[in-house]
């Protein structure tokens, strides 16, 4: 995972509270990708963005906010924590020319709303 | 909705066994990717095969891809305990699009 960080680890919050989870990539990869895992339901994509100041909407974005101000950095914010949102969240990146080595992915944030 | 689905759900074996596992998928593809997710780690790029190519080799893994019938396999060969892991595959309309993820084949190579 050398390259792309997530912080925190580990997280947990309360009903109702802001949270923010950090990601921060080192290759100026253009694409920069937010995933949920859950039991039962693999990895669902929540937002991507394909460079500074694009993003867009994926599989299941209600609830979360992201912004990409800088190339290296995506942060994803749930403006009001609710249970249903304990999951474990993985950021990935990608490269215009790395596209033969798949994507990069973080090392997850374990997050537990209470 | 996944587009990618693997087939078995868990599958365990002996050391030295072959593994396959099977993906299918639901629409058009740029390419399929499989990825490694060892317990409490992020997922690990193994393979990526494009849509015009039936066969790739990388190491111990050849993986196949079916156009046609919507499907690929991930064999991995004379499997060691180290394997053991849940594998997913994934597909891309495009490089740098969304990637849909299957809800993974948990491996388990018994020693």
């Amino acid at each position: 995972d050398a390259g792309i960080t997530q912080s925190p680890r580990y997280k947990i919050t309360e009903t109702g509270r802001q949270v923010t989870l950090m990601c921060h990539q080192t290759w100026s990869h253009s694409y920069m990708f937010w995933y949920r895992q859950d039991l039962g339901h693999g990895l669902r994509l929540i937002y991507y963005s394909a460079a500074a100041d694009i993003t867009d909407k994926g599989e299941v974005p209600d609830g979360y906010v992201v912004s990409r101000s800088k190339t290296e950095n995506f942060p994803l914010t749930l403006e009001s924590a609710t249970r249903s949102q304990t999951s474990v969240y993985f950021c990935a990146s990608s490269g215009d020319w790395t596209e033969n080595y798949g994507y990069t992915f973080g090392s997850g944030t374990r997050l537990t709303v209470v | 909705s996944q587009q990618g689905e693997e087939d078995p759900q868990a599958l365990s074996i002996q050391e030295g066994e072959n593994a396959t596992m099977n993906c299918s998928y639901k629409t058009s593809i740029n390419n399929l990717q499989w990825y490694r997710q060892n317990s409490g780690r992020g997922l690990v790029h193994l393979i990526l095969i494009r849509s015009n190519e039936r066969e790739k080799h990388s190491g111990r893994l050849r993986v196949t891809l079916d156009t046609s019938k919507k499907s690929s396999s991930l064999l991995i060969t004379a499997s060691r305990a180290a394997d053991t892991a849940s594998y997913f595959c994934a597909t891309d309309k495009r490089h740098g699009s969304r990637l849909t993820f299957g809800e993974g084949t948990q491996l388990t190579v018994n020693p």
